[in-house]
C-alpha cells in the first residue's frame, strides 16, 4: 500500500485568503483524488487529478475555487481560494493504482479552519 | 442511481459484546466494495476489499462479508480501541461512492 503525507496538517486562515495543500506519495500512482469532509459528514469528492491531464471536477466544485496541480506521479496540490468559513473542513487526498487494485489509500488529512 | 447506505448511524457496545454493521449498495458494474476505519481528525484507514458475493475477509476481531446487495462488518468481542467510524465504499464502472459511516463506541 502507498504511504501518503499531506502538508500542512492543520491551519487557521482568514477569510478571503488562499491555502495550498500538498500531497506526497511514496510511489508512482496514476489516479489521485481530493476529498472534503465536513464535521460529522462523510467524504465528498472534489476532483480527480490524473497526471498529464486536467483535473476533473465534481458537480458543485470549480477550478477557480479549487485549482489543482499534478506535476508528476507522486505529487499534487489543492488550493482553496478566496476562503470563507464554509470552507472549514478536513481535506484529504487519496490514491489508487489500478494496475494492482481499486483500493483507495488516504493521506492523514489537512484540517482547515477559516475565521 | 448508484448509492451506498450504512446502518446503524451510531452503535454503542459493551466490551466483548459482538455485533454487525451493515452496508447496503446499489451500483452498476461493481469493481469492489471497501471498508475503512476512521479515527477522529484522521484520514480513513483501509481495512478490506471484497469483490464478489460470498467472499469473506478477516482481520483480528473484524470480519467482512459480501452478498449481491449488501456487506456486513462483523465485530467479535470488541475492545474500546475498536471505537471509530467505519466507512463503506463501492467502486462502480466509473466512480467511487462512500456511505455516511457507522460511529462505533465500545465501552469498557
Amino acid at each position: 500500500s502507498a504511504v501518503i503525507s499531506q502538508k500542512p496538517s492543520r491551519d487557521i486562515c482568514q477569510r478571503g485568503t488562499s491555502l495550498t495543500i500538498q500531497c506526497q506519495v511514496d510511489s508512482q500512482v496514476t489516479m489521485m483524488f481530493w476529498y472534503r469532509q465536513q464535521p460529522g459528514q462523510s467524504l465528498t469528492l472534489i476532483a480527480t487529478a490524473n497526471q498529464g491531464s486536467e483535473a476533473t471536477y465534481e458537480s458543485g466544485f470549480v477550478i477557480d475555487k479549487f485549482p489543482i496541480s499534478r506535476p508528476n506521479l507522486t505529487f499534487s496540490t489543492l488550493t482553496v481560494s478566496n476562503m470563507s468559513p464554509e470552507d472549514s473542513s478536513i481535506y484529504l487526498c487519496s490514491v489508487v493504482d489500478p494496475k494492482f487494485s481499486y483500493e483507495q489509500y488516504f493521506g492523514p488529512g489537512t484540517r482547515l479552519t477559516v475565521t | 442511481e448508484d448509492q451506498v447506505t450504512q446502518s446503524p448511524e451510531a452503535l454503542r457496545l459493551q466490551e466483548g459484546e459482538s455485533s454487525s454493521l451493515n452496508c447496503s449498495y446499489t451500483v452498476s458494474g461493481l469493481r469492489g466494495l471497501f471498508w475503512y476505519r476512521q479515527d477522529p481528525g484522521k484520514g480513513p484507514e483501509f481495512l478490506f476489499t471484497l469483490y464478489s458475493a460470498g467472499e469473506e475477509k478477516e482481520k483480528e476481531r473484524l470480519k467482512a462479508t459480501l452478498t449481491k446487495k449488501e456487506s456486513f462488518l462483523h465485530i467479535t468481542a470488541p475492545k474500546p480501541e475498536d471505537s471509530a467510524t467505519y466507512l463503506c465504499a463501492v467502486r462502480g464502472t466509473y466512480k467511487y461512492i462512500f456511505g455516511t459511516g457507522t460511529r462505533l463506541k465500545v465501552l469498557a
